[in-house]
């Protein structure tokens, strides 16, 4: 298996334009999450989904995030408009099943730069 | 607030010594993990124990967890200048009725030749 799959892998835009970043889960997991780590505050869980479903948005930091699972291999986190504090490594992991014993497989990251 | 914390925040030892690194956690767990990140990559899980485990091995990795203190340890032994990455402990919290890992902010470990 190819592993989480993310891209892209780097991505620089200009304050206020659209970004999405993708992510496809390890076929057959069926818990999807999305994580953003900056310097200041760390791994932070942003939301995440068991079987496509929207589990717990909590972290999701205010409305521009918006986050899709369309299918079980398929994942977006949108941000509009985006701005410079979304400048962040944002990482999508999954997991195989809603075990609290089961690692989470993440992919490499999307680095996000926000001028 | 995290439910993890990492002590020390950052760790520089020499090749071969052994690095240990500490986590404490907040609320009653039935498991605690650890993860390595390498610069620019994403978490990979190393080892996870039980709550009725007091100590594991993997390799040169030992894991100890004190429920009592709710605090946990990682042991590499023999360091190598590979095992230079940060390293965080998870530990798993209910919402909505299913699991999600709470990492904490990590320990950044530096091993020189």
């Amino acid at each position: 298996d190819a592993g989480v799959i993310q891209s892209p892998r780097h991505e620089v835009t200009e304050m206020g334009q659209e970004v999405t970043l993708r992510c496809k889960p390890i076929s057959g997991h069926n818990s999807l999450f999305w994580y953003r780590q900056t310097m200041m505050r760390g791994l932070e869980l942003l939301i995440y989904f068991n079987n496509n479903v929207p589990i717990d948005d909590s972290g999701m930091p205010e409305d521009r995030f918006s986050a899709k699972m369309p299918n079980a291999s398929f994942s977006t986190l949108k941000i509009q408009p985006s701005e410079p504090r979304d400048s962040a490594v944002y990482f999508c992991a999954s997991s195989p099943r809603t075990s609290p014993y089961n690692e989470q497989f993440f992919g490499p990251g999307t680095r996000l730069t926000v001028l | 607030s995290q439910q993890g914390e990492e002590d020390p925040q950052a760790l520089s030892i020499q090749e071969g010594e052994n690095a240990t690194m500490n986590c404490s956690y907040k609320t009653s767990i039935n498991n605690l993990q650890w993860y390595r990140q390498n610069s620019g990559r994403g978490l990979v899980h190393l080892i996870l124990i039980r709550s009725n485990e007091r100590e594991k091995h993997s390799g040169r990795l030992r894991v100890t967890l004190d429920t009592s203190k709710k605090s946990s340890s990682l042991l590499i032994t023999a360091s190598r200048a590979a095992d230079t990455a940060s390293y965080f402990c998870a530990t798993p919290a209910v919402s909505g009725g299913y699991n999600k890992l709470i990492f904490g902010a990590g320990t950044r470990l530096a091993v020189h030749p």
